[in-house]
């Protein structure tokens, strides 16, 4: 049974970081290309970063450009997303998601990130 | 990267078929084959429904069907039913980028 289990989210200050990791089994997980993706009641669904099977290539959105960086340890099965210089904006509900034809084909449960004073 | 334009709300009876709409432009939907489609539950992960515009993934209803004209990627829900009350959200690449859509509520009457 495929799964991606997210941890390390929680409450920060704004100029704060936090660093998520991302559990995955039930399949081989140095085979796929891996995602970050939050999410907002206010701004729905923002896709964050992209990282590819051998964490060689690695996208980010315009937004957290310099200050998150996705990784992987594919001798762990793990998935990670540094963020450093948190502001309010990036409060969100993080999630971790195998991505295969440039669509999400599994997402975990999500982690919650709040950054607020 | 601007968000795709869904219908906030689309309503329909159980039987009916509903068609939601996911507008882009020439630089996401317009230029890729690569739009996907997503249904989500109140307090749930989202589910992957459709992807590659129009194909559906194993253990999916064929009751869901994708389809793009344009710059426009539509989903079409036939014979509703009640559990297909939830979310739905598009999604394109971009180039090097992906954006999302800003999602459409689905109320089964």
């Amino acid at each position: 049974e495929v799964q991606l289990v997210e941890s390390g989210g929680g409450l920060v200050q704004p100029g704060g970081s936090l660093r998520l990791s991302c559990a995955a089994s039930g399949f081989t997980f140095s085979d796929f290309w891996m995602k970050w993706v939050r999410q907002t009641p206010e701004k729905g669904l923002e896709w964050v970063s992209n990282i590819s099977e051998d964490g060689s290539q690695k996208y980010h959105v315009d937004s957290v450009m310099g200050r998150f960086t996705a990784s992987r340890d594919n001798a762990r099965n793990s998935l990670y997303l540094q963020m450093n210089s948190l502001r309010v904006e990036d409060t969100a509900v993080y999630y971790c998601a195998i991505s295969s034809f440039h669509a999400i084909t599994f997402w975990g449960q999500g982690t919650p990130v709040t950054v607020s004073s | 990267q601007s968000a795709l334009t869904q219908p906030a709300s689309v309503s329909g009876s159980p039987g009916q078929s509903i068609t939601i709409s996911c507008t882009g432009t020439s630089s996401d939907v317009g230029s890729y084959n690569l739009v996907s489609w997503y249904q989500q539950h109140s307090d749930k992960a989202p589910k992957l429904i459709i992807y590659e515009v129009t194909k559906r993934p194993s253990g999916v209803s064929n009751r869901f069907s994708g389809s793009k004209s344009d710059n426009t990627a539509s989903l079409t829900i036939s014979g509703l039913q009640a559990e297909d009350e939830a979310d739905y959200f598009c999604y394109s690449f971009a180039g090097t980028s992906y954006v999302f859509g800003t999602g459409t509520k689905v109320t089964v009457l």
